[in-house]
């Protein structure tokens, strides 16, 4: 079946100016993970969705940025207000089952956002 | 990642193997991750343990020690196709039970 998607793949956009990163999970998973990668660094925990549980919203850097995930489905990332420390890539992550569970996360391909 | 630590990166000769070490600290321990990452890649999963021990599949392997906050990543038979980041992450109930990684070790595999 159909992995995770992000769209789009690559964004570049001037300082200043507000971005939306999406990410389609694969169909039925309930736990939605967003996380920032830079170059040549480890990913970075942004936000956590379980089912209809609060998201876990421990990792975003900044109040420039949100995300809401739509009907336990699709999630959308918005960065306010970019600044140039926002470029990286933010990887998408979904998994059958969040807590404690022992399934693994299934990544999407990135969204390389370049703020210039 | 907090308190996960790895080296941060590693060679070995192509046929041989390499054990990649990951150390952590962490209350509410709920199990460990590996993944694989190639350059400009997104990160595949390869192992999980939960219970101390060693998980096989194939050339890789994956070993836990609770007590100790250490695990580790053999690979065996090293390929050219095995120089990728290994990011080790751990889920636990101090976390949220969300997945934190560590940095990453880089293995380069060289002829």
């Amino acid at each position: 079946g159909a992995g995770v998607s992000q769209s789009p793949s690559n964004k570049v956009t001037e300082k200043g100016k507000d971005v939306e990163l999406r990410c389609d999970p694969i169909s039925g998973h309930t736990a939605l993970y967003w996380y920032r990668q830079s170059l040549g660094q480890g990913l970075e925990f942004l936000i956590y969705f379980q089912g209809n549980s609060a998201p876990d919203k421990s990792g975003l850097p900044s109040d420039r940025f949100s995300a809401e995930r739509t009907g336990g489905s699709v999630s959308t990332l918005t960065i306010q207000r970019t600044q140039q420390e926002d470029s990286a890539v933010y990887l998408c992550a979904s998994s059958p089952g969040g807590g404690s569970s022992s399934y693994e996360q299934y990544f999407g391909p990135g969204t390389r956002l370049t703020v210039t | 990642g907090q308190n996960i630590d790895q080296p941060t990166e590693m060679t070995a000769t192509e046929g041989a193997i390499v054990q990649i070490n990951c150390t952590y600290q962490t209350s509410g321990f709920n199990g460990l991750f590996w993944y694989q990452q190639h350059a400009g890649e997104a990160p595949t999963f390869l192992s999980y343990n939960v219970l101390d021990g060693l998980e096989e599949k194939g050339r890789f392997s994956s070993f836990l020690s609770r007590s100790k906050g250490y695990s580790y990543l053999l690979l065996k038979e090293l390929q050219m196709k095995d120089s990728a980041s290994y990011l080790c992450a751990v889920k636990s109930r101090e976390y949220g039970n969300k997945l934190v990684f560590g940095a990453g070790t880089i293995l380069r595999v060289k002829s």
